[in-house]
Formats: C-alpha cells, sequence, structure tokens
C-alpha cells in the first residue's frame, strides 16, 4: 500500500538555524497538507496545496516559514530561523476523492527539537 | 469556524474492558467527521470517517462511531479493548471547498492507558 514519506524522521537543530523538511505523497494526490503538532495538542493545519498552487497558508508564519510544491508533487517546508517554540512535530498529508469523500493520509512525521 | 472537543485527556481501561472516547463538534454545517489513532512517535492512522448516510460507521480494528446530529457529537467506541490499542485518539472535522478538502480541524485528543 501506497505511503506518505517524509525526512528526515528526527532533527536537531540550534535556534537561528535554518531547516528544511521534505515530503512525498502517494501517487496521484493533488492536494498536500504540512501540519504542526505541538506535544499534547491535536495537529494544526500550516499550509494547503493544490497541486502546485498555495489554497491556504493563513496560519503560515510567512516571517520564518515557507513552504513549496515546485512541480505539483514533492513539497518542502523550511523554517528560517528556527525558534525554541517550533520544537514540534510537523506532519505531511494527501487527500484524494474516494467514492465522493476525501481522505487524508499522514505520513510518519519529522519531529524537530530547537536547542 | 469550525472546533472539536475532546473533553477526557487521558482515559484507563482495563485490558477486555468497553470503551467510549467523546467527541464534540461545532460546525454551521453538516460535518465531516473523522477519528485517527496515533502511536508514540508516529503518524496518524484513519480509523473511520462519517461522511453521511448510516449515522453508526463502522472502523478499522473493531472500532465504532455514532454520529448524533442533535448532541453534536461523534463518540468512538469500542465493545473490547486490547493491550495495542493503547495510544493517542484524535477527533477531526473537515470541510470541503473549492473542489478539494480543506485542512482538518483537530481535538486535543484523548490518551488512552491500558491497564493489564
Amino acid at each position: 500500500e501506497a505511503e506518505v514519506a517524509q525526512s528526515p524522521r528526527y532533527k536537531i537543530t540550534e535556534k537561528s538555524q535554518a531547516v528544511a523538511f521534505w515530503c512525498d505523497p502517494i501517487s496521484g494526490h493533488a492536494t498536500l497538507y504540512w501540519y504542526r503538532q505541538i506535544l499534547g495538542q491535536g495537529p494544526e493545519l500550516l499550509v494547503q496545496f493544490q497541486d502546485e498552487s498555495v489554497v491556504d497558508d493563513s496560519q503560515l508564519p510567512k516571517d520564518r516559514f515557507s513552504a513549496e510544491r515546485l512541480k505539483g508533487v514533492d513539497s518542502t517546508l523550511k523554517i528560517q530561523p528556527a525558534e525554541l517554540g517550533d520544537s514540534a512535530m510537523y506532519l505531511c498529508a494527501s487527500s484524494r476523492l474516494a467514492g465522493g469523500f476525501y481522505e487524508q493520509y499522514f505520513g510518519p512525521g519529522t519531529r524537530l527539537t530547537v536547542t | 469556524a469550525q472546533s472539536v472537543t475532546q473533553p477526557d485527556i487521558h482515559i484507563t481501561v482495563s485490558e477486555g474492558a468497553s470503551l467510549e472516547l467523546r467527541c464534540n463538534y461545532s460546525y454551521g454545517a453538516t460535518p465531516y467527521l473523522f477519528w485517527y489513532v496515533q502511536s508514540p512517535g508516529q503518524g496518524l492512522q484513519l480509523l473511520l470517517k462519517y461522511f453521511s448516510g448510516d449515522t453508526l460507521v463502522q472502523g478499522i480494528k473493531g472500532f465504532e462511531a455514532e454520529f448524533k446530529r442533535s448532541q453534536s457529537s461523534f463518540n468512538l467506541r469500542k465493545p473490547s479493548v486490547h493491550w495495542s490499542d493503547a495510544a493517542e485518539y484524535f477527533c477531526a472535522v473537515g470541510t470541503y471547498s473549492g473542489g478539494g478538502a480543506d485542512g482538518l480541524t483537530f481535538g486535543k485528543g484523548t490518551h488512552l492507558i491500558i491497564q493489564p
């Protein structure tokens, strides 16, 4: 069964450094999402892509976060500079239409620790 | 804007006992509702979903959930839990616009502990 791939799985970085995460959605899934999950909380949407276009980035802290999906397939989320409060799990998901219903499939996540 | 409340942060259940996890939502239209499970350090796995039709939905791993519009609830149930069910459980509500699914709004989660 196809899965959403993410790398790296774990990342430790120092405050003020740049960090990037990569996501490869399930083949054929046009919609891709990045979520941030702070320890003890539910995931919160950061950005949503439809093919290569951003559909919703209202919750993305644009002064330090950027996201791209250049060819409408894989995607990169970048943080520059990283802050202590960015320590969290970053989850990527993709969705498809199945039986008139959209299902989101999540990757394993990238656990970021900022020191 | 939609919201999801999971009133129980932690729940402890004995192995073999029944389970019910509560979820209340707030949304102005017909909601699309989901339950996900997350094991430590892992991503989220979809347990079940409600789109329309029968208000009692069956999912994987023996879980079911019932949509009650009058109570704005979508509680998750399992008749007999196994030690492997210990995990974090998230309820989520989804909306759809522009021909695609919007990002999900999640509750804060319920941590399920299984006692031997």
